[in-house]
């Protein structure tokens, strides 16, 4: 299963919205996870199963999605929102990531 | 508090060996899958292996497989990975991770803080 990733990266401003997509090359039901990872630290699981919220994480962040076209949007970015995000496949072996999306403020 | 702790990272020479360790603490590690996941220098997160809680399921990457072996050692809470024949594509940062399941799926959570190997002559 490969993970298409786009874009790559992104500019935006403190109070946007932005929207990170994925796709898969085929069906993964809804075992799609997000990760965002800061310069120099381990990723964070933000969101999993597709769109259910990792607990301590904000609610400006949303996943959608479900078969192979899998979303994540940020509504009123944060300056702590700048990092680099990645989807992750967990249908099936070998557990692919995608190639990231660098998102800056 | 839930944490995963990686050591044994180091320089090693193209045909060398290395042993990670991964140390858990704050959760009942015999519970759960465990797996590697490594990142060259600004590249993507790639995954390396994984193990399930008894050992009785071991999977790997076929870029490491016959080369890496992942094991556990569920009395001392502790995660390793055997790594031979290293070759220059093998530098990157290793990380654990713990495997969580719920609701049809598996994410992975928490991650260790890193380990870097270094396969350079």
């Amino acid at each position: 299963i490969q993970m298409t990733q786009s874009p790559s990266s992104l500019s935006a401003s403190v109070g946007d919205r932005v929207t990170i997509t994925c796709r898969a090359s085929q069906t993964i039901s809804t075992n799609l996870n997000w990760y965002q990872q800061k310069p120099g630290k381990a990723p964070k699981v933000l969101i999993y199963a597709a769109s259910m919220l990792q607990s301590g994480v904000p609610s400006r962040f949303r996943g959608s999605g479900s078969g192979t076209d899998f979303t994540l949007t940020i509504t009123n970015l944060q300056p702590e929102d700048f990092a680099t995000y990645f989807c992750h496949q967990t249908y099936r072996t070998p557990y692919i990531f995608g190639q990231g999306t660098k998102l800056e403020i | 508090e839930v944490q995963l702790v990686e050591t044994g990272g180091d320089l090693v020479q193209p045909g060398g060996s290395l042993r990670l360790s991964c140390e858990a603490s704050g959760f009942s590690f015999s519970n759960y899958w465990m797996h590697w996941v490594r990142q060259a220098p600004g590249k993507e997160l790639v995954w390396v292996a994984r193990i399930q809680s008894d050992e009785s399921s071991i999977e790997y990457a076929d870029s490491v497989r016959g080369r890496f072996i992942i094991s556990r050692d569920n009395a001392k809470k502790t995660l390793h990975l055997q790594m031979n024949s290293l070759r220059d594509e093998d530098t990157a940062v290793y990380y654990c991770a713990r495997g969580f399941s719920g609701v049809g799926a598996n994410w992975f959570d928490p991650w260790g803080q890193g380990t870097q190997v270094t396969v350079s002559s």
